[in-house]
C-alpha cells in the first residue's frame, strides 16, 4: 500500500520567502507528526496532530512555524519569512493511534535549503 | 527532554556484535528503536513497553528497564545492511503522544 508522501522532495527557497511542506498520511491513520532534522543531528518534534483534537504545537521553534491538518488528511507546514537556520529536512510521519504500540511510518522528507 | 543514546558512533567488523543505550531523566510509557539510512527516511525496528520486556527481530533485540528508564538494542552477528543511524524514541509522562528522539548512533560496519 501507498506510504507517507510529502512533497516538495526538495525546496531551495531565498532568505525572507515563505515556504509550504505537504503531507499525505497513510490512510487510516489519525495520527500526524512533522519532525526537524539538520544536517547529521537528530529528529527534532515540531507538531503532533491526533483526530479531530487540538494539535500539540508545543515544538514549533517560534511563531514563522505554523501547521495545518484537515481532519485525518493531508497536513501543511508552513514556514514564513524564512530564515537560513530554517535549512533542514522536514519529515512527517503518521501512525494509527497512541504510540504505546504504534510505530511511527515516516515519509521521505522535504530537503528545505535557505540560501 | 531529548533522550540520551551513546556510543555516539560505533565501527564494527561483519559477524560482531554491538550494543546502542539509551536513557532518559523521566519516567517512560514506551520506547521506540528507528534505524536510518543515510539519505532515507527512518525505519521502525521495535516498540517496548512497561514491564521490563525485552523483544527481538532476527539478530537485533531490546530491553527495557522502566525502573532505570533504560532501554539498550542489541546487535548480534552484525550483517553489511545493519550500518545506519539508530534512533530511540521514548514517550514519557507529561508529554503525551509525543516521541522524543535521541541525537542517535551512527553504526558502520565493515567487510
Amino acid at each position: 500500500g501507498a506510504g507517507v508522501s510529502q512533497s516538495p522532495s526538495n525546496k531551495v527557497t531565498e532568505k525572507g520567502k515563505d515556504v509550504e511542506l505537504r503531507c499525505d498520511p497513510i490512510s487510516g491513520h489519525t495520527a500526524l507528526y512533522w519532525y526537524r532534522q539538520r544536517l547529521g543531528q537528530g529528529l527534532e518534534f515540531l507538531i503532533y496532530f491526533q483526530g479531530n483534537s487540538a494539535p500539540d504545537k508545543s515544538g514549533l521553534p517560534s511563531d514563522r512555524f505554523s501547521a495545518e491538518r484537515t481532519g485525518e488528511s493531508v497536513s501543511t507546514l508552513t514556514i514564513q519569512r524564512t530564515q537560513q537556520e530554517d535549512s533542514a529536512v522536514y519529515l512527517c510521519a503518521s501512525t494509527t493511534g497512541g504510540l504505546l504500540n504504534s510505530p511511527l511510518h515516516f515519509g521521505n522528507g522535504t530537503r528545505l535549503t535557505v540560501t | 527532554q531529548q533522550p540520551v543514546q551513546s556510543p555516539q558512533a560505533v565501527i564494527l567488523r561483519e559477524g560482531e556484535d554491538a550494543v546502542i543505550n539509551c536513557s532518559s531523566s523521566k519516567a517512560l510509557y514506551s520506547v521506540h528503536w528507528y534505524r536510518q539510512k543515510h539519505g532515507e527516511a527512518p525505519v521502525f525496528l521495535m516498540i517496548l513497553l512497561k514491564g521490563g520486556e525485552q523483544k527481538g527481530h532476527d539478530k537485533i533485540s531490546a530491553s527495557f528497564n522502566e525502573k532505570k528508564q533504560q532501554s539498550s538494542l542489541y546487535l548480534t552477528a552484525s550483517q553489511l545492511s545493519y550500518s545506519g543511524t539508530y534512533f530511540c524514541g521514548t514517550e514519557g509522562s507529561g508529554s503525551a503522544r509525543q516521541l522524543t528522539f535521541g541525537s542517535g548512533t551512527q553504526l558502520t560496519v565493515l567487510p
